[in-house]
């Protein structure tokens, strides 16, 4: 089966950074995904990497390492509006994605 | 239409009453996906359709769960006897299809809460 994994809550400070670690152990990989989702509302996409690197994307980025199956989401700057969920996904075959359950980031003033 | 629709946002029924979930993707998207999100687990892969053929069903927990697409576009999700552990948020997303990851990010829609009584 899929295993990925994410921590469950994290807590920062507005203005700050903060580092969503998802770690997997996928039969297959064809891409690592991370969404957005705001309690009651669709998860929204935010970044996709399929090769090793980082991928920057205004204040989030996201970063891959295959061999370690390591992935991280950056937020820079953050505001209040990022309290949210953060789910990390795996899409190890054609089409199908699998997810972690999800870290759920709230962001103080 | 502008994003993936699901209706209805929420549905309470009964125990052993059946129920059906419709999904409208986005227009143009030949891949559909259902998943289930239940309180602190990750989404729950159900079912996905190319076009209207369901290549692979395997994520269905039981034969109470079915689903249809139809005209490449509208699916619908139908539970029958429902059971309280069916009781979750159930999502659709939708894809553009092709192999590459680039070609194939979800889109998800915001979901139907379902509660059986």
């Amino acid at each position: 089966g899929q295993n990925i994994d994410q921590p469950t809550e994290m807590t920062a400070t507005e203005g700050a950074i903060v580092q969503i670690n998802c770690t997997y152990q996928t039969s297959g990989f064809n891409g690592l995904f991370w969404y957005q989702q705001h309690a009651g509302e669709a998860p929204t996409f935010l970044s996709y990497n399929v090769l090793d690197g980082l991928e920057e994307k205004g204040r989030f980025s996201s970063f891959l390492s295959r061999s370690k199956g390591y992935s991280y989401l950056l937020l820079k700057e953050l505001q209040m509006k990022d309290s949210a969920s953060y789910l990390c996904a795996v899409r190890d075959g054609d089409y199908k994605l699998s997810f972690g359950a999800g870290t759920t980031v709230t962001v103080r003033a | 239409g502008a994003g993936v629709s699901q209706s209805p946002s929420n549905k309470v029924t009964e125990k052993g009453k059946d129920v059906e979930l419709r999904c409208d993707p986005i227009s143009g998207h030949t891949a559909l996906y259902w998943y289930r999100q239940s309180l602190g687990q990750g989404l729950e892969f159900l079912i996905y359709f190319q076009g209207n053929s369901a290549p692979d069903k395997s994520g269905l927990p039981s034969d109470r769960f079915s689903a249809e697409r139809t005209g490449g576009s509208v699916s619908t999700l139908t539970i029958q006897r429902t059971q309280q552990e069916d009781s979750a948020v159930y999502l659709c997303a939708s894809s553009m299809g092709g192999l590459a990851a680039s070609k194939n990010i979800q889109y998800f829609g915001a979901g139907t809460r379902l509660s059986v009584l």
